[in-house]
């Protein structure tokens, strides 16, 4: 079963423009995790904010949790055609991943 | 620092063949996960590996499936027989968390397997 839910499915956005994606998810958890996939490649690991945390940056990334609503957000500022690709949260507990479905993020030129 | 290698990067077979993947993780991860990602999907957990012990094995479909992790090391993931369903991209990842706070995995290339 899958614990985290991307909204939405599929994003298109002008470059330059900020990206937004949200991720709620159902249990209780360590951390949560996002990681980005391009096309017919592998998982790389974005960021990782813990439960105990509710706001985190890296470079052109800020990563928000609310354990109260069980939800998080990406965002991406200043978007550019490299960060096409698919976007998936990944909640921990126990040691364990459980991944969304994804957000299909496409930036135009 | 090398990443997490796998092979084959593609295979394509006919339903009830086998077939077999083969993992090398970061060197020093003591924990081995293999995922299933069908298409449109978020990856799944097939089977957790803590050095070469099985942690959860829960998802995996153990008349068809199995995995190996001799050593600590490498690990083989292997379907017989194939079915149409298991078209997929077999994806390893490996980690070494500080702590239970801490579970950043890093993953390999992956395997596509097509099915016929």
């Amino acid at each position: 079963s899958q614990q985290g839910e991307e909204d939405p499915q599929a994003l298109s956005i002008q470059e330059g423009e900020n990206a937004t994606m949200n991720c709620s998810y159902k249990t209780s958890i360590n951390n949560l995790q996002w990681y980005r996939q391009n096309s017919g490649r592998g998982l790389v690991h974005l960021i990782l904010i813990r439960s105990n945390e509710r706001e985190k940056h890296s470079g052109r990334l800020r990563v928000t949790l609310d354990t109260s609503k069980k939800s998080s957000s990406l965002l991406i500022t200043a978007s550019r055609a490299a960060d096409t690709a698919s976007y998936f949260c990944a909640t921990d507990a126990a040691q364990k991943l459980v991944f969304g479905q994804g957000t299909r993020l496409t930036i135009n030129p | 620092e090398a990443g997490v290698a796998q092979s084959p990067r593609y295979k394509i077979i006919e339903k009830r063949q086998s077939v077999a993947f083969w993992c090398n993780p970061i060197s020093g991860h003591a924990t081995l996960y293999w995922y299933q990602q069908i298409l449109g999907q978020g990856p799944k957990l097939l089977i957790q590996f803590q050095n070469n012990g099985v942690v959860d094995d829960s998802q995996l479909p153990k008349d068809r499936f199995s995995a190996e992790r001799l050593k600590g090391v490498d690990s083989t993931l292997k379907i017989q027989p194939a079915k149409l369903e298991d078209s997929a991209v077999y994806l390893c990842a490996s980690s070494s968390p500080r702590d239970r706070s801490d579970n950043e995995q890093f993953f390999g290339p992956g395997t596509r397997l097509t099915v016929l």
